[in-house]
């Protein structure tokens, strides 16, 4: 089955430089991959899904990925960060029997 | 998108009651539903999925007598916690697919339970 590692469970960044949050999804290549955003005490919000169609996905909220097969990657970006987007990222990916699986998930804070 | 919603979504209970978490979708039919789990600081953990008028297919260390599943209609799915102790305290989430052609699962807000 697939599963996804993502790097860094804390990232801090300063309002208004890039945000960039690590992915890596194990070696065959998923059928859907997603990034998902949760605020403190509430359920997941997703931000953006890769579905093989295009490999740049772009998101809400300015949020976009790329998906590179050569380096089996899924990383999250955004140009510039907002006090707003301090949260904690999951990235999953969605195996062929339906079920997601997430990873550890990174919490994003923003410095201001 | 669809909205799914969980109810409740705080509960505080004793240890040794039973508790029922609500999942539901609103605005679409639900084939598949699936049950996560959160421990805090940790990720999602997938703890069952169900399809609608069939027993749920329990994940590998999760006690299927102990989170008892219902997914009684295509709107509803329930958890129930049994003889709920403190190490099931936890954040529980659902979601749910709406058919078997479309690639989103969508996620409830979530219920915190306490066990005291």
């Amino acid at each position: 089955a697939q599963s996804v590692t993502q790097l860094g469970s804390h990232v801090s960044v300063s309002e208004g430089a890039l945000v960039l949050l690590r992915c890596n999804y194990s070696s065959s290549v998923p059928p859907y991959l997603f990034w998902y955003v949760q605020y403190p005490n509430q359920g997941l919000q997703l931000l953006l899904k890769y579905t093989s169609a295009a490999t740049l996905v772009k998101g809400i909220n300015g949020f976009e990925a790329e998906f590179k097969k050569s380096e089996t990657s899924f990383h999250l970006t955004k140009p510039s960060a907002h006090m707003s987007d301090a949260a904690e990222y999951f990235c999953a990916v969605e195996n062929r029997d339906d079920k997601i699986i997430f990873g550890k998930g990174t919490r994003l804070h923003i410095l201001p | 998108g669809a909205v799914v919603s969980q109810h409740p979504s705080r509960v505080i209970c004793k240890s040794g009651t039973s508790v029922k978490i609500e999942c539901r979708s609103l605005d679409f039919q639900a084939t598949t539903m699936f049950w996560y789990r959160q421990f805090p600081k940790q990720s999602l953990m997938l703890m069952a999925t169900s399809n609608e008028g069939s027993k749920a297919t329990y994940e590998q260390g999760v006690e299927k007598d102990k989170f008892l599943i219902n997914h009684a209609s295509l709107t509803l799915s329930t958890l129930t916690v049994t003889s709920a102790h403190p190490e099931d305290s936890s954040f529980y989430i659902c979601s749910q697919k709406a058919g078997a052609n479309t690639d989103t699962q969508y996620f409830g807000p979530g219920t915190r339970l306490t066990v005291l």
